[in-house]
């Protein structure tokens, strides 16, 4: 089936530093891309979603860009601090007939040492 | 506004034992959702209700029934408890609108089934 995976499963930075998270879909009909923060022990949160019509997309502190043509959605999350310390799934919606069901990746641990 | 709330934050069972898992939202949202997340895993969909009255299998359906009791609530029922079904479930809700449609996600239910 479908899935949605991380290069890399742990990321450790330094308070201040820039940091990238990376994810590969593989359902090249998914239409709208979500990074959730899952802190210990608590449910995930939204930080920023993408739709597939659009390749960036900025909050605050955050971007999001999608690369259609490799498969590629990376979350960069600028002048790290510690408290963004966090696991960080990527999620993707098939939309059509599958539209809300959200498909997970592995997730990435970011950890930001002071 | 307490967002997406879930009862109870753990339970321990026995092989075999039932048990039901409460799940209630107060954003007005039409659709929502039960996942399951297991160790250094992403999430993964149980159960959702797209709308009141409505309930489709997700991924691992096995094993669960919901109840969509109203608009606010959803219920998530293990019938014959096994280990296989130690996890994490999360509880979430959506908008259901057919746009970008985000899920908020509760703190979640943490089972143990010896």
């Amino acid at each position: 089936g479908e899935s949605v995976g991380l290069h890399l499963p742990t990321l450790s930075v330094q308070e201040g530093d820039n940091s990238i998270i990376n994810c590969a879909y593989s359902n090249s009909a998914s239409d709208y891309f979500i990074w959730y923060k899952q802190e210990s022990g608590k449910g995930p949160q939204f930080i920023i979603d993408i739709r597939s019509n659009m390749d960036k997309r900025q909050g605050q502190r955050v971007t999001v860009l999608l690369n259609k043509t490799v498969k590629h959605l990376s979350l960069q999350i600028a002048a790290t601090q510690p408290g963004d310390s966090a696991v960080y799934f990527c999620a993707e919606d098939a939309g059509g007939t599958s539209y809300g069901k959200l498909t997970f990746g592995q997730g990435t641990i970011l950890t930001v040492h002071p | 506004n307490a967002g997406v709330t879930q009862t109870p934050k753990f339970q321990v069972l026995k092989t075999g034992q039932s048990m039901t898992l409460q799940c209630a939202q107060d954003m007005n949202h039409n659709s929502m959702y039960w996942y399951r997340q297991d160790p250094g895993m992403g999430l993964r969909l149980i159960y959702y209700s797209a709308s009141e009255g409505t309930t489709d299998k997700g991924e691992v359906p096995n094993g669960y029934n919901v109840s969509r009791l109203n608009k606010r609530e959803f219920s998530l029922r293990l019938e014959s408890a096994a280990p296989s079904q130690t996890s994490v479930y999360f509880c979430a809700s959506s908008e259901g609108t057919g746009n970008t449609d985000t899920q908020y996600f509760g703190p979640g239910t943490r089972l143990t089934v010896l």
